[in-house]
């Protein structure tokens, strides 16, 4: 099993350009989340799911979009990058009904937006 | 307003001592609770959890202890070893149907040899 993974690793961006994260699971987990971690501000949740085709807002929502089209993929858009959005993104996923709530994370992305 | 406290960003042990990270939360909702460990450059490994009903779990040499009443949790590595060295965070969730936890800001351990 290779767990969670995310694609890319590292990505540098200018502003106004837009990429996609990807987070992709082989634990047939239902529920996957996205945060990003900041210098001083822990991991904040962005994005999550808890289903295929279902996706709901998170503490840090505004300037990203996600899509879960297939249970193991859950991806993260940013339409038009901003400075601000300079972070470590962390995708997650769990399965309560295995009856365990932690979350298993990816190794993460870190993006630079210039 | 931060509903999760990690109020010591950093702790240094010697190796073999025991290690006590500290966590507050606000959120008298809150119902399950979990410890992740992080190095460098890798993503949050799940360490030990405790819930509510609970006031202590034991895995080895981790120990998390929960006081409801004073909203507090601790996390003891007992002895420290320096391969321990890395960013504890916790992290608290009411498990309702979401899953969604919040995290502390976390605190860096450094166990010397």
């Amino acid at each position: 099993n290779a767990g969670v993974t995310q694609t890319p690793k590292f990505r540098v961006l200018k502003t106004g350009q837009s990429m996609t994260l990807l987070c992709a699971q082989d634990m047939n987990h239902e529920y996957m989340y996205w945060y990003r971690q900041d210098p001083g501000m822990g991991l904040r949740l962005i994005h999550y799911s808890v289903g295929e085709g279902t996706t709901a807002k998170g503490e840090v929502p505004d300037g990203y979009n996600v899509s879960r089209l297939k249970k193991q993929n859950f991806l993260l858009g940013l339409e038009s990058a901003a400075p601000s959005q300079t972070s470590v993104y962390f995708c997650a996923s769990t399965d309560p009904m295995a009856g365990r709530n932690e979350q298993f994370f990816g190794p993460g992305t870190r993006l630079t937006v210039l | 307003d931060q509903q999760v406290k990690q109020n010591s960003p950093s702790l240094s042990v010697q190796e073999g001592r025991i290690s006590i990270l500290n966590c507050d939360y606000t959120n008298s909702m809150f119902d399950y609770f979990l410890w992740y460990k992080k190095y460098p450059a890798e993503g949050p490994t799940f360490l030990i959890s405790i819930s509510s009903i609970k006031d202590k779990n034991e895995d080895g040499r981790f120990t998390v202890f929960l006081n409801k009443s004073a909203k507090h949790l601790s996390l003891h590595i007992v002895p420290s070893q320096p391969g321990d060295s890395a960013v504890y965070f916790c992290a608290a969730s009411e498990t309702s149907g979401t899953y969604k936890y919040i995290f502390g800001t976390g605190t860096r351990l450094k166990v010397l040899a």
